[in-house]
């Protein structure tokens, strides 16, 4: 199985700054990499597709990057309802798997 | 308005069964790819099951191959996990989710997710 890694695997940041989240895959994934958001106590929602598409409806401070091993999620100016859990998803071949997670976390 | 409803969770034994139902409304079951996604309590989300449109492709994590079914009912618009065999590491909120809009292999929507307890 694909290990997917992210990092970090938390983090606390102000509204305004800028969110960088790294996800890397133990093998090459081409851009088959998903990006979701989970707030406490919801479901997870889509944000990014084929690593860098963003979702309909996804505001444009999201954005998503890296092919192959490396990937990145970024957030341009955070907002307060942007703090959350994301994580990575790799679809490049069975059995799916996410990474371990990235807490964004009010400073 | 695309919508997955999960329901069928609840308390249940070790070694014993439950089946899940996955509600679904404003797309076709038949045209597109849907999975289960499991997140035990406290941790990351762990794909479970995943069947293709047409039914003819199913898989499993390993962890539930053999005690876990994926199957569906078009006509009743509705997507089920049969789960037998339950231990406590099952304990989780099960999620079900509708594919992407350009591959079936990721979740484009999902559900609100619905509880299970393995506990005696």
């Amino acid at each position: 199985a694909i290990r997917m890694t992210q990092s970090p695997s938390s983090l606390s940041a102000s509204t305004g700054e800028k969110v960088t989240i790294t996800c890397r895959a133990s093998q090459g994934i081409s851009s088959y990499l998903a990006w979701y958001q989970q707030k406490p106590g919801k479901a997870p929602e889509l944000l990014i597709y084929d690593a860098l598409i963003l979702k309909s409806g996804v505001p444009s401070r999201f954005s998503g990057s890296g092919s192959g091993t490396d990937f990145t999620l970024t957030i341009r100016s955070l907002q307060s309802e942007d703090f959350a859990t994301y994580y990575c998803q790799q679809y490049h071949s069975y059995p799916l798997t996410f990474g371990g997670g990235t807490k964004v976390e009010v400073k | 308005q695309v919508q997955v409803v999960e329901s069928g969770g609840g308390v249940v034994q070790p070694g014993g069964s439950l089946r899940l139902s996955c509600a679904t409304s404003g797309f076709r079951l038949d045209s597109n790819g849907m999975h289960w996604v499991r997140q035990a309590p406290g941790k990351g989300l762990e794909w479970v099951a995943f069947i293709k449109y047409d039914g003819n492709i199913k898989d499993y994590v390993d962890s539930v191959k053999g005690r876990f079914t994926i199957s569906r009912d078009n006509s009743k618009n509705t997507l089920y996990l049969q789960m037998s065999s339950l231990r406590a590491e099952d304990t989780a909120v099960y999620y079900c989710a509708k594919d992407g809009d350009s591959s079936e292999d990721y979740m484009g929507v999902w559900g609100k997710g619905t509880t299970v307890i393995v506990s005696s």
